[in-house]
C-alpha cells in the first residue's frame, strides 16, 4: 500500500497568512493526487485534482504543486472561511490512501 | 449540480448486517465509477471500495474484503454497500463519492456497531 504522510497535523495561522501543507507518498504516484477541505459536520470538498488543477468554483488563493512523491497545498492569503481540516488523497493505485489531515486553526 | 445522498446507516450488533445506499443526481451516473469511503475520529479517512461504471469490476480494502459487497443499479442511479459480519471497528461515517478521483461526496451515513 502507498502511505501518505501529511504535515503538519495542525497549524495555527492568521487571516491573510500564507500557509503550505505537504503530503509525501511512500512510492511515486505521478500526479494522481487530490486535496480536499472538510468543515465540521460536512462532507469533504475537493479543491485540487491531478496535483495542481483547481476545481471549478474554488478560489484562486488555493494552489497545488508537486509530482512523484512530494506534494503541496498552498493557501496564499487565508480567509476566515478557510479554517478547516485539509487532507490529501492518492488515487494512483489501490487501495487509495489518505493523508492523516491538517487542522488549520485561527491564531 | 451533483448530489449524492447516502442512507441505510444505523446501530447494529457485531456480526450483523447493513445495506447502505447512495442515490445520485446531477451527473450521468452510468458513466462514472463510484466509491465508498469511511471516516472515524481516531483513524481518519479510509477508502473502502470502488466499482466501475458498468458494475463488473470492483476493488476492496483488505479490512473489508470478503465481508462487504459493492454494487450499483444504473437504472436507478444508485450505489450500494452490503456490509456483513460487521465488527466494532467498522463503526464510522460512510460516504459515497463519484468518479475515479472522488470528485464529489455525499453527506454521509453513520454506522455504529455495538452490542
Amino acid at each position: 500500500d502507498i502511505q501518505m504522510t501529511q504535515s503538519p497535523s495542525s497549524l495555527s495561522a492568521s487571516v491573510g497568512d500564507r500557509v503550505t501543507i505537504t503530503c509525501r507518498a511512500s512510492h511515486g504516484i505521478r500526479n494522481d493526487l487530490g486535496w480536499f477541505q472538510q468543515k465540521p459536520g460536512k462532507a469533504p470538498k475537493r479543491l485540487i485534482y491531478l496535483a495542481s488543477t483547481l476545481q471549478s468554483g474554488v478560489p484562486s488563493r488555493f494552489s497545488g504543486g508537486g509530482s512523484g512523491t512530494e506534494f503541496t497545498l498552498t493557501i496564499s492569503s487565508l480567509q476566515p472561511e478557510d479554517f478547516a481540516t485539509y487532507f490529501c488523497l492518492q488515487h494512483n493505485s489501490h487501495p487509495y490512501t489518505f493523508g492523516q489531515g491538517t487542522k488549520l486553526e485561527i491564531k | 449540480e451533483v448530489h449524492l445522498l447516502e442512507s441505510g446507516g444505523g446501530l447494529v450488533r457485531p456480526g450483523g448486517s447493513l445495506r447502505l445506499s447512495c442515490v445520485a443526481s446531477g451527473f450521468t451516473f452510468s458513466t462514472y465509477a463510484m466509491n465508498w469511503v469511511r471516516q472515524t475520529p481516531g483513524e481518519g479517512l479510509a477508502w473502502v471500495s470502488d466499482i466501475n461504471s458498468w458494475g463488473d469490476y470492483t476493488n476492496y480494502a483488505d479490512s473489508v474484503k470478503g465481508r462487504f459487497t459493492i454494487s450499483r443499479d444504473n437504472s436507478k442511479n444508485a450505489l450500494y454497500l452490503q456490509m456483513d459480519n460487521l465488527r466494532a471497528e467498522d463503526t464510522a461515517m460512510y460516504y459515497c463519492a463519484n468518479g475515479d478521483w472522488l470528485d464529489y461526496w455525499g453527506q454521509g451515513t453513520l454506522v455504529t456497531v455495538s452490542s
